[in-house]
């Protein structure tokens, strides 16, 4: 089983340039989310997804938006990335979102300059 | 809004000491989570706690959930190198939709 696949592993980007990052799950979760993870602050929620077709924001989403056309998969969007928008990126799954742990991908680490 | 701590923020220890990290709530949890992320990794699920008083072991890991659901603990007995990473908690309140992440205890166990 492949899990949670996230697509690209590195990017560098120029500030203002856009990208989307593709997060892919195969275990049917119907709960995905995205993360980002700065040195000492741990993991923060940017948006997430209940199912498809829907999408929230979590605590951290300005500046980025997500899309869950599919049940599979998981799109967060960069429209003009900025320098403080450099982290490493997770996405998320889970079956229900409140009593199964998490499963992650293993990350995307973005650098803007 | 609801605030997870951790502490220590680093722990070195001498493989074969044990090592306990401490997770703390700013508001009564629902149910509290645990998991490591090793080195250049990614976060992997350990375990869900979800009763007061609650205790669980894997192995050499025990995890508690405080009386009043407001902590919780990981202690590591005779730490292996293989221990190595960062221990994150992430804990869900009464009223939230998501689980809310600790910053972590980074653990370096040294040969």
């Amino acid at each position: 089983n492949a899990g949670v696949t996230q697509t690209p592993k590195f990017r560098v980007l120029k500030t203002g340039q856009s990208m989307t990052l593709l997060c892919a799950q195969d275990m049917n979760h119907e709960y995905m989310y995205w993360y980002r993870q700065d040195p000492g602050m741990g993991l923060r929620l940017i948006h997430y997804s209940v199912g498809e077709g829907t999408t929230a924001k979590g605590e951290v989403p300005d500046g980025y938006n997500v899309s869950r056309l599919k049940k599979q998969n998981f799109l967060l969007g960069l429209e003009s990335a900025a320098p403080s928008q450099t982290s490493v990126y997770f996405c998320a799954s889970t079956p229900t979102g409140l009593l199964g742990g998490y499963t992650f991908g293993s990350g995307t680490r973005l650098t803007v300059v | 809004g609801q605030q997870v701590m951790q502490i220590p923020q680093y722990q070195h220890v001498q493989e074969g000491e044990d090592f306990t990290t401490y997770c703390n709530s700013s508001t009564t949890l629902s149910n509290i989570q645990w998991y490591k992320q090793r080195p250049g990794g990614h976060p992997v699920f350990l375990i869900q706690l979800v009763k007061s008083g609650e205790v669980k072991k894997q192995k050499r890991l025990t995890f508690q959930f405080g009386e009043a659901k407001k902590n919780s603990s990981l202690h590591i007995t005779a730490t292996q190198t293989t221990d190595v990473g960062t221990y994150f908690c992430a804990g869900l309140d009464n009223y939230g939709q998501n689980f809310v992440f600790g910053p972590g205890t980074r653990l370096s166990v040294l040969p």
